[in-house]
């Protein structure tokens, strides 16, 4: 079974530092990657994932993430954070064979942006 | 249209009612979801209907019941339930192509069992 790691649990930045938070998986097979979001009182949306081709994906609000194969991680970027990033981010696979379309996600980053 | 939605918001219910979350998409989509997320964790797949038809059931307890009337409406029966299996229940929706569709997510129904 797949499982997702995410290091860092808790973030506190300033507006417009550069943000990385690290997402690693553990699976068995090639699996598809995506980060979601969950801002205060909101339901999860996606950011933005990656299945194949170029390893640098870009996504909503400026984010961006790079798979790195050999180290089975996935890792999310803002180069210039804004206040109204504060939110809890989640990395999530999928297996791409037989894992239907079974979504596992990591322990989720609370990050808070302060002003 | 990328809107799932759910009833109720919220739900208290004591260990011996009968209750049902309901869920419903209008995306077309033909797979659907039901999650739980307990507080200050990540959400935890509990099943999935493709086509209408149960394709995973994660083990979870007979008490929580699935039901997939038609493509649009998803429901979660709920009967005996446990203080412990209060949680904030997600229901999400996808093209139901592969394992690279994009989930969208409902607001939840935080749920309360006393």
């Amino acid at each position: 079974a797949q499982s997702v790691s995410q290091h860092n649990h808790h973030v506190i930045l300033s507006e417009a530092a550069s943000l990385e938070l690290g997402c690693n998986y553990s699976y068995g097979g090639t699996v598809n990657l995506f980060w979601y979001v969950q801002y205060p009182g909101q339901h999860l949306q996606l950011l933005l994932k990656y299945f194949s081709g170029d390893p640098l994906v870009k996504g909503i609000k400026g984010f961006e993430a790079e798979f790195i194969k050999s180290k089975f991680s996935f890792n999310l970027r803002k180069p210039s954070v804004q206040w109204s990033d504060t939110a809890e981010y989640f990395c999530a696979v999928t297996p791409v064979r037989g894992g239907g379309n079974k979504l596992t996600f990591g322990t989720g980053t609370q990050l808070k942006v302060e002003l | 249209d990328t809107e799932v939605t759910q009833t109720p918001k919220h739900l208290v219910m004591g260990m011996t009612n009968k209750k049902s979350l309901k869920c419903e998409q209008h995306m077309g989509h033909r797979a659907m979801y039901w999650y739980k997320q307990k507080a200050k964790k990540p959400p935890e797949l509990m099943f999935v209907y493709s086509y209408e038809k149960l394709s995973i059931n994660e083990s979870v307890p007979s008490r929580f019941s699935p039901e997939c009337p038609n493509s649009s409406l998803l429901n979660l029966h709920l009967h005996a339930l446990q203080p412990e299996d209060s949680a904030l229940y997600l229901c999400a929706s996808s093209q139901g192509r592969d394992s690279t569709d994009t989930q969208y997510f409902g607001p939840g129904t935080r749920l309360t069992v006393l």
